[in-house]
């Protein structure tokens, strides 16, 4: 069974650009979360989504924005990219949206904005 | 505000050694506390999930306990192997809330 796959692996922008990053959870997984890592640091939450609908949110900027789609895959979209976004974007999957399971991540996305 | 922390920030044992790293959390109303495992560059592995409950649990040479009235956690790893090197994070739920982590490295 597959895990949590996330596309593209690497991506280099350019300021002010825009970007969407994909996650497909693991199948059966209805909440996908997303964070973001910057180096040295512990991930940052971004977004949860569950059943479609968005159940959480972190402190980022309006710039970011997500959604969740029928079968359950995300994208996270970050407008007018500014040098600070980059970092590695991770994505994760749970069964449900209750607290009695774990997620599980995947291999994230290594975004560059130059 | 939940704030994680991870003491200590780096670690380096010989092999063989037994080691144990901490995690604190300021709010003790958590759900759950779950350690990963993350490789340079990589996404993260998960090790252990705690339910708020439960006071241990134990994979292989891995043990974590949960203290929740203190606001602890620890991981403890049995005889170590070069290739548990790696940055070791925990995070408390609900919306997951992640320490900085613990870089290990354990010397041949």
């Amino acid at each position: 069974d597959a895990g949590v796959t996330q596309s593209p692996t690497h991506l280099i922008k350019t300021r002010g650009q825009h970007v969407t990053l994909r996650c497909s959870p693991i199948s059966g997984h209805k909440s996908v979360s997303w964070y973001q890592q910057v180096l040295g640091q512990g991930p940052q939450f971004i977004f949860q989504y569950y059943e479609k609908e968005e159940r959480g949110r972190g402190n980022f900027p309006d710039r970011f924005s997500a959604r969740q789609f029928p079968n359950y895959s995300s994208e996270l979209n970050v407008n007018a990219l500014l040098l600070g976004d980059s970092a590695l974007y991770l994505c994760a999957s749970s069964l449900w949206d209750t607290t009695n399971y774990g997620y599980t991540f995947g291999s994230g996305t290594r975004l560059t904005v130059v | 505000k939940q704030e994680v922390t991870q003491i200590p920030a780096a670690l380096s044992v010989p092999e063989g050694e037994n080691l144990v790293l901490n995690c604190s959390f300021t709010d003790s109303a958590i759900y759950n506390l779950q350690w990963f495992r993350q490789d340079p560059g990589k996404g993260l592995t998960s090790l252990l999930l705690i339910q708020s409950s439960q006071r241990e649990q134990t994979s292989g040479r891995l043990n974590a306990s949960l203290d929740k009235s203190s606001g602890r956690s620890t991981l403890y790893i049995a005889a170590s192997q070069p290739g548990d090197s790696a940055t070791y994070l925990c995070a408390v739920r609900d919306k997951i809330i992640f320490g900085k982590g613990t870089r290990l490295h354990i010397l041949p």
